[in-house]
């Protein structure tokens, strides 16, 4: 059973860019859900997917944005990119809104802005 | 304020010693999460648990929820157990709403 896959594992854009990154879960997973990690504030989560609506939502900027298609696979994109958004995103799928069996994780994306 | 506070945030230990981890958090929580997460960024789902204690080879995790207290054990530590080691806990909010709130690691290293 294929893992969670995330593309590109590395990206480095310009300040004032706008980037979209990519998640496809397991087979048969029906939530996406994103992450940001950074040295100064460690792991916070986005926001999560499921059936391709916005289920919940972190405390990140209206920048930020995503979206779940009909395979499950979802995008998350970051407008306007900032030095700040330099971080590793990471993503999770799980067969069930708010994970009760569990989650499984992505190697990442690692964005660097400069 | 839904919060997860971990300790030690830095460890090091010799190889064959035993390890413990601890995570603290605030009520409300449907479940915590024990990950792990190597050099270069791939995080492991080690545990989920609600109650109780579970174990998997030499790792063990335990909560309490009285107490809001979980810790992770690592039994006869080994040098490839070094990684960061992340609690979350899972807040249920309003509605079906969840979310993954994580301590800030705790950096493992394990000495030869």
């Amino acid at each position: 059973k294929a893992g969670v896959t995330q593309t590109p594992r590395y990206l480095i854009k310009t300040r004032g860019q706008q980037v979209t990154l990519s998640c496809s879960p397991i087979s048969g997973h029906r939530s996406v859900s994103w992450y940001q990690q950074t040295p100064g504030q460690g792991l916070q989560f986005l926001f999560e997917y499921f059936s391709e609506t916005q289920r919940n939502k972190g405390n990140f900027p209206g920048r930020f944005s995503g979206r779940q298609f009909s395979n499950s696979r979802s995008e998350m994109n970051v407008s306007t990119l900032e030095l700040g958004d330099s971080a590793l995103y990471l993503c999770a799928s799980s067969e069930r809104q708010g994970a009760a069996n569990g989650y499984t994780f992505g190697s990442g994306t690692r964005l660097t802005v400069v | 304020k839904n919060e997860v506070e971990q300790s030690p945030q830095n460890l090091t230990a010799q190889e064959g010693e035993f390890i413990t981890i601890n995570c603290s958090y605030s009520v409300g929580i449907s479940a915590l999460h024990w990950l792990q997460q190597h050099p270069g960024g791939g995080i492991v789902s080690l545990f989920m648990l609600s109650s109780g204690k579970k174990k998997h080879g030499r790792l063990i995790a335990t909560i309490n929820i009285q107490e809001k207290h979980s810790s992770l054990h690592i039994t006869a530590s080994h040098p490839r157990d070094s990684a960061v080691y992340i609690c979350a806990a899972h807040y249920l909010g309003g509605g079906s709403n969840y979310k993954l709130t994580f301590g800030k690691g705790t950096l493992l290293t394990v000495n030869p």
